[in-house]
């Protein structure tokens, strides 16, 4: 199985600051990597698939980029909705499989 | 709008089965996969596996293979995922989610969650 790696594993920050996640995986798997965001009690919500393409109705202060193995998610402006937990995964192996998440909480 | 509602929380006893079903509604059915996702209390997401509505062809995760299964019910657009030998490690949060693309694939959207209890 193709294991995927994030860090941090928590990070906290302010309002208004930028923050970076990073998910790298275990053997190249190009663009095959989707951002979700979970808040507490909720079920997780698709932020970002294809490494960058942004999923509809999310806002722009998001964005993902990378490929092969190095992925990042970067929130510009954090707002205070955007204190969650947040996860990648990939798809390029019907295996499908998880980070094992960073929580992203305020500073 | 698409939505995927699932059953309501469930407590089982150890060796146990449970049975969690997941009603689609807003798109073709037999269109889109769906995966099962678990969510242990405190921790991350575990990917278990998915089925193609469409010829019930089913792909589970190693930690699963023997003890999960999936199956689907056209006529009612519902999927079901069985699970038995219940431990208490168990216990956690069984989430379905449409699998969405045809080459990058994505999981969008998720359903409500189920709560699944095994305790003694």
């Amino acid at each position: 199985d193709i294991q995927m790696t994030q860090s941090p594993s928590s990070l906290s920050a302010s309002v208004g600051d930028r923050v970076t996640i990073t998910c790298r995986a275990s053997e190249t798997i190009s663009d095959y990597l989707n951002w979700y965001q979970q808040k507490p009690g909720k079920a997780p919500k698709l932020l970002i698939y294809a490494a960058s393409t942004l999923q509809s109705g999310v806002p722009s202060r998001f964005s993902g980029s990378g490929s092969g193995t190095d992925f990042t998610l970067t929130i510009n402006s954090l707002q205070p909705e955007d204190f969650a937990s947040y996860y990648c995964q990939q798809s390029y192996r019907t295996l499908y499989t998880f980070g094992q998440g960073t929580k992203l909480q305020i500073k | 709008q698409v939505q995927l509602v699932q059953s309501g929380a469930e407590v089982k006893r150890p060796g146990a089965s449970v049975k969690v079903s997941c009603k689609a509604s807003g798109y073709a059915f037999s269109t889109y996969g769906i995966a099962w996702v678990r969510q242990a209390p405190g921790q991350g997401l575990e990917w278990m596996g998915w089925i193609s509505p469409y010829n019930g062809n089913t792909r589970y995760a190693q930690s699963f293979q023997g003890r999960a299964t999936m199956t689907t019910d056209t006529s009612t657009s519902t999927v079901y995922m069985e699970l038995n030998s219940l431990k208490s490690d168990d216990t956690a949060v069984y989430y379905c989610a449409r699998l969405v693309g045809a080459d990058r694939r994505w999981f969008d959207p998720w359903g409500q969650g189920t709560l699944v209890t095994v305790s003694s």
